[in-house]
């Protein structure tokens, strides 16, 4: 059974910079093929894709976002790191990880963690 | 990357046939068979529901079908149900720099 969930902070400030982790079980994150990701869905509004990090440490990023965001993965630990920086309040979401097995679509999901950017 | 575009909402009565189309370029839907399908009911976690355009993984009801022509792909879910009443969004491959972009997401409603 394939499970992912995320942790973190649920509150943070402007400009401070935002770490996500997505802790994972029943895959290997070096089985090739495989991908991590990071989608976010702000209230009320539409899913976007983050970033993905590949079993071979390839990391791909939204480039609209590319600037402020880095994704790394602990393959020891099955788990993925999302940090993004200069939060601002636009950034408040539900932040999800998704288990990506080939090709481009996220076969399981986690629960989501709402972050709020707020002073 | 522009997101892919879907209607705002579409509704049917129960056992009808519904689709969703997922509208995009020669870059992302047109590009290839990369498009998927994901349902997601209020407060809960997207669901996938079909992958590379028609593809259902195990447990996904035959209900629901996709298919793609050019740029547009679509879903459709026959003998609608009340429990298919949810937001649905695609995602499509949009190159090797950006392999993913979602749609603008569909309500359904079941009337």
């Amino acid at each position: 059974q394939i499970t992912l969930k995320e942790s973190g902070p649920t509150l943070v400030k402007p400009t401070q910079t935002l770490t996500l982790t997505c802790t994972f079980s029943g895959f290997s994150l070096s089985t090739s093929g495989v991908g991590v990701g990071w989608i976010r869905q702000p209230p009320g509004k539409a899913l976007e894709w983050l970033a993905l990090i590949y079993w071979d440490d390839d990391e791909r990023y939204s480039p609209s976002l590319k600037s402020r965001l880095t994704i790394t993965k602990d393959t020891s630990k099955n788990q993925v790191v999302l940090t993004m920086t200069n939060m601002d309040p636009v950034d408040t979401a539900t932040y999800y990880c998704a288990h990506r097995p080939y090709g481009s679509s996220w076969h399981h999901w986690g629960q989501g963690i709402l972050v709020t950017v707020s002073s | 990357q522009s997101a892919l575009t879907q209607p705002a909402s579409v509704s049917g009565s129960p056992g009808q046939s519904i689709t969703i189309s997922c509208t995009g370029t020669n870059s992302d839907v047109g590009s290839s068979n990369l498009v998927s399908w994901y349902q997601q009911h209020p407060g809960k976690a997207p669901k996938l529901m079909i992958y590379e355009v028609s593809k259902r993984p195990s447990g996904v009801s035959n209900r629901f079908s996709g298919s793609k022509s050019g740029n547009t792909a679509s879903l459709t879910i026959s003998g609608l149900q009340a429990e298919d009443e949810a937001d649905y969004y695609c995602c499509s491959y949009a190159g090797f720099s950006t392999p993913f972009v979602f749609g603008t997401g569909t309500k359904v409603t079941v009337l």
